[in-house]
């Protein structure tokens, strides 16, 4: 159990258009995911923290408006990149937080790589 | 802030040997540590979770250990394989239900 997918897992664009990215928790409810970004040989660096039915929280030097972040349920949320650049070309890696276990466990899902030309 | 740095940033060992790999922490009062494992272009596979209560947890060839004092965990792989050869990454919890805090892992080869 506990499987978090993300769909699409691989994503080529034009400069300009929008994308978006689903992460899904596929056997449990989670009601706070979290928006990854990795660049090449860079770690893992967090982008903001979802929670359904509220604003994301987004982490300093992301902006909002560029990274739309909707969590309209307890098992989706999105991840809209608007106006996509070269420079937003990255892996994009989300997770999901499972309660009522005993411990705070996190399910990250396979990430998806966006290529923007 | 809290900040989590792995040494070496890059490892090659023969097949067969034991080895460790590092992850220190700035600030001790952690909820709980967990090591991931990535393949070149994939997404992350967990290895292991550590509650701050505890002082270690083990699967099969790994063993990783907690000291929170310290601010510093282990990852100890046995016998290692070709196999084993992937970035492994230490992540830091510093409250139940807040996002994990990435090191920028260890790049491990393992030669046959």
């Amino acid at each position: 159990g506990a499987v978090v997918s993300q769909h699409p897992s691989r994503v080529i664009c034009k400069s300009g258009t929008s994308v978006k990215i689903e992460c899904r928790s596929l056997d449990f409810q989670a009601t706070t995911m979290f928006w990854y970004r990795q660049f090449p040989k860079q770690s893992l660096m967090l982008m903001a923290t979802s929670n359904e039915g509220s604003k994301a929280t987004y982490e300093q030097g992301v902006e909002k408006d560029k990274f739309l972040i909707n969590h309209a349920s307890l098992t989706l949320s999105t991840l809209t990149v608007t106006s996509a650049h070269p420079e937003d070309s990255s892996f994009y890696i989300c997770s999901a937080s499972r309660y009522g276990t005993g411990t705070d466990t996190q399910y990250f899902g396979p990430g998806t790589r966006l290529t923007v030309l | 802030k809290q900040e989590v740095t792995q040494i070496p940033a890059a490892l090659s060992v023969p097949e067969g040997e034991n080895l460790v790999l590092n992850c220190s922490f700035t600030d001790s009062a952690i909820y709980n540590l967990q090591w991931f494992r990535q393949d070149p272009g994939k997404g992350l596979t967990s290895l292991l979770l550590i509650q701050s209560s505890q002082r270690e947890q083990t699967s099969g060839r790994l063993n990783a250990s907690l000291d929170k004092s310290s601010g510093r965990s282990t990852l100890y792989i046995a016998a290692s394989q070709p196999g084993d050869s992937a970035t492994y990454l230490c992540a830091v919890g510093n409250q139940a239900g807040t996002a994990l805090i990435f090191g920028k892992g260890t790049t491990l080869s393992v030669s046959s």
